[in-house]
């Protein structure tokens, strides 16, 4: 079975200083992980993803998420938050597979990230 | 850049009418999702749909639940005799070849009278 623990529900930073969203997961197959970012009213959006041999992923708009099978972590990071970060973030497990056979996403609870100016 | 487009963005019904939630997936895609997220709860999976038949579904999805590929390019999912707690965003995806990568619509929000 797999699933995902996003370990904060509210992060709140300063603009321009660090963000760390925590994610552990648990799956008894090899993990695809990803991080999907919803703004209001919006739809969820791709931020990353993991999926092979290179642990340190970069995504969009400067987050990157390292993958750490020891801790089972995934956790994401932006060396500086801007305001238009301000959104909720899920962190999301899937099987890896390199050809897509429909395997359906498993996500974490959210995490809501603002940023003060 | 191609995206998921899904209508209508909010639906509002009586409770034992039935809805259908529309969903345009990106054009060359071959996989194709529902999920939902009830407000302050988790995204769920709900079904996966390739080749004209279900892949797999979830416990949520049952017989008041239906999803067709009616012409080959939209995506719609029936509730047949909505509940108050079918009320939710729900959410359409599609993925392409590899690595069950997905992309998501910006969702309907169904209420339920």
């Amino acid at each position: 079975a797999q699933s995902v623990t996003q370990l904060d529900s509210h992060v709140s930073v300063s603009e321009g200083t660090p963000v760390l969203l925590r994610c552990n997961y648990s799956s008894s197959y090899s993990p695809s992980l990803f991080w999907y970012v919803q703004h209001p009213n919006k739809g969820l959006q791709l931020l990353l993803k993991y999926t092979s041999a290179a642990t340190l992923v970069k995504g969009i708009n400067g987050f990157e998420a390292e993958f750490k099978k020891s801790e089972t972590s995934f956790h994401l990071t932006k060396p500086s938050a801007h305001m238009s970060d301000a959104a909720e973030y899920f962190c999301v497990v899937t099987e890896r597979m390199i050809y897509n056979q429909g395997g359906k996403l498993i996500f974490g609870q959210g995490t809501e990230l603002s940023v003060k100016p | 850049e191609p995206e998921v487009t899904q209508t209508p963005s909010h639906q509002v019904t009586q409770m034992g009418q039935e809805v259908i939630l529309r969903c345009v997936p990106i054009s060359n895609h071959l996989y194709f999702y529902w999920y939902r997220q009830i407000l302050g709860q988790k995204v769920e999976f709900l079904v996966s749909f390739y080749n004209n038949e279900i892949s797999e579904k979830s416990e949520i999805f049952d017989d008041q639940f239906s999803v067709e590929r009616p012409d080959g390019s939209n995506f719609t999912l029936k509730i047949r005799s909505t509940k108050l707690e079918d009320s939710a965003m729900y959410f359409c995806a599609s993925g392409g070849r590899f690595y069950n990568e997905q992309f998501f619509g910006p969702g309907t929000r169904l209420t339920v009278l």
